[in-house]
């Protein structure tokens, strides 16, 4: 099965600076990448997501990258803000003629230092 | 417009015990997906079920199993509770077809003594 790999596991930055979270996936056959947001005890919440026939997304400070040869996909934060502190999942998905399985990442907990 | 709802937001149970986890989907999804989030930890995928149907399963075993009703609010069950189930389980719904974004209920603390 697919195998969705999520670096760093911490990251700290100061208020303003750029923060990017690396995912690798292993199946190329994977071709949807959601990007999920979970602050503590609350539900994760879909922050940005992008498609195999597309490089790159952006919205406002947020892009996602996707390097379909290297099995790889990046999130970009930038000008970030303390309120970006948060855990940070990637997931792979692929579309299946009986439904889809998202496989997620181990997270990365971000810090935003004011 | 009603996000994904689950109940209850936390219980709590002794080994060997079963549990039923609920589930509505937000307005307009009809498929929903249950996931393991074990403490530090990325969710886990349960099981999808679409048209009242289990469509697709994760490594889990046959203790757990779940239900979809005709107004896509699913249930999870889980037999014979084992320590290593405690954990938060997530519910989450999305609109027909694969490969749609999935929205998050809260979770249910399940705690295993």
């Amino acid at each position: 099965g697919e195998n969705v790999e999520q670096h760093p596991s911490t990251l700290s930055v100061q208020e303003g600076d750029s923060a990017v979270i690396k995912c690798t996936y292993s199946d190329s056959a994977s071709n949807y990448f959601p990007w999920y947001k979970q602050e503590l005890g609350k539900r994760p919440q879909l922050i940005i997501d992008i498609r195999s026939n597309v490089g790159e997304k952006k919205d406002q400070r947020i892009a996602v990258t996707l390097n379909k040869t290297a099995k790889h996909f990046s999130l970009h934060i930038t000008e970030t803000q303390p309120e970006d502190s948060a855990v940070y999942f990637c997931a792979a998905s692929m579309t299946g003629n009986t439904g889809n399985q998202f496989y997620f990442g181990t997270g990365t907990s971000l810090t935003v230092i004011p | 417009d009603a996000g994904v709802t689950q109940s209850p937001t936390h219980l709590i149970k002794t080994r060997g015990q079963q549990v039923t986890l609920r589930c509505s989907p937000k307005s307009g999804h009809d498929t929903v997906s249950w996931y393991q989030q074990a403490l530090g930890q990325g969710p886990q995928f349960i099981f999808q079920y679409y048209e009242e149907e289990e469509r697709q399963r994760g490594n889990f075993p046959d203790r757990f199993s779940g239900h979809q009703f005709p107004n896509y609010s699913s249930e999870l069950n889980v037999n014979a509770l084992l320590l290593g189930d405690s954990a938060l389980y997530l519910c989450a719904s999305s609109l027909g077809g694969s490969n749609q974004p999935q929205h998050f209920g809260d979770g249910t603390r399940l705690s295993i003594l």
